[in-house]
């Protein structure tokens, strides 16, 4: 497989269940982000992650907790979500130091939390 | 990181250029300008950048005026699979975490037979 992999693509939970969203990358990337994008808003960032370490937590509520064992591979957990927690989740990876500017990003993994 | 303004939506006719505005009259000088597109459900794709001169990809051009507080993407020939958000972002170059672009709510380009 090549580029930004993201399972499940598609994910419905109760609001007391927990699950986790899965990323890959085979780009040899060393910094990884989860995005969440709501119906009818921009992309907001959530967590960045370089080198495996966490850099930015963007005023994100407890109840996503992310985790990145390697350069390769990032999750975010999830337990005791929202309704309105529900929406399109996108993984990205790109170089740290990358003059380009270029995220790639999975195709996303849209959740749905009753 | 300066704020772009882009308009809500465009029409286009598949076979012409597509050619999308994009205004960051507060840009810095150590900013560049970044666009992005996302084909409905899919992530994000990376076009193109510049930070002072024009540029040209296989994708796309992108033209900067000379004040730089505005700039145009152009999609030389527009297809149906160029439908799409395209996101301009005004962004410095950290050298590190590039997750700090900000995406705003783009332009949806729409391209009709």
């Amino acid at each position: 497989e090549t580029g930004v992999t993201q399972t499940p693509r598609h994910l419905v939970m109760g609001m007391t269940n927990k699950k986790s969203l899965k990323c890959e990358q085979h780009l040899g990337h060393n910094a990884m982000y989860w995005y969440k994008q709501s119906a009818k808003k921009p992309l907001e960032l959530m967590f960045v992650y370089n080198f495996k370490e966490q850099t930015e937590n963007n005023s994100v509520p407890s109840r996503f907790s992310p985790e990145c064992p390697n350069s390769s591979h990032l999750f975010l957990h999830l337990h005791t979500l929202q309704p309105e927690d529900s929406a399109l989740y996108l993984c990205a990876s790109s170089e740290v130091y990358t003059k380009t500017g270029e995220l790639f990003f999975g195709e996303g993994s849209r959740l749905t939390v009753l | 990181d300066a704020k772009t303004t882009q308009p809500t939506s465009m029409d286009c006719a598949e076979g012409r250029a597509a050619n999308l505005p994009c205004n960051h009259s507060t840009i810095s000088g150590n900013e560049y300008v970044y666009w992005y597109r996302q084909i409905h459900s899919q992530g994000p794709q990376y076009i193109i950048h510049g930070l002072k001169n024009n540029e040209t990809n296989e994708m796309a051009s992108l033209i900067i005026t000379e004040d730089r507080k505005s700039s145009t993407l152009i999609l030389p020939h527009a297809t149906l699979r160029d439908t799409a958000v395209y996101y301009c972002i005004v962004s410095r170059d950290y050298g590190g975490s590039q997750g700090n672009l900000i995406f705003g709510k783009g332009t949806k380009l729409s391209v009709k037979p």
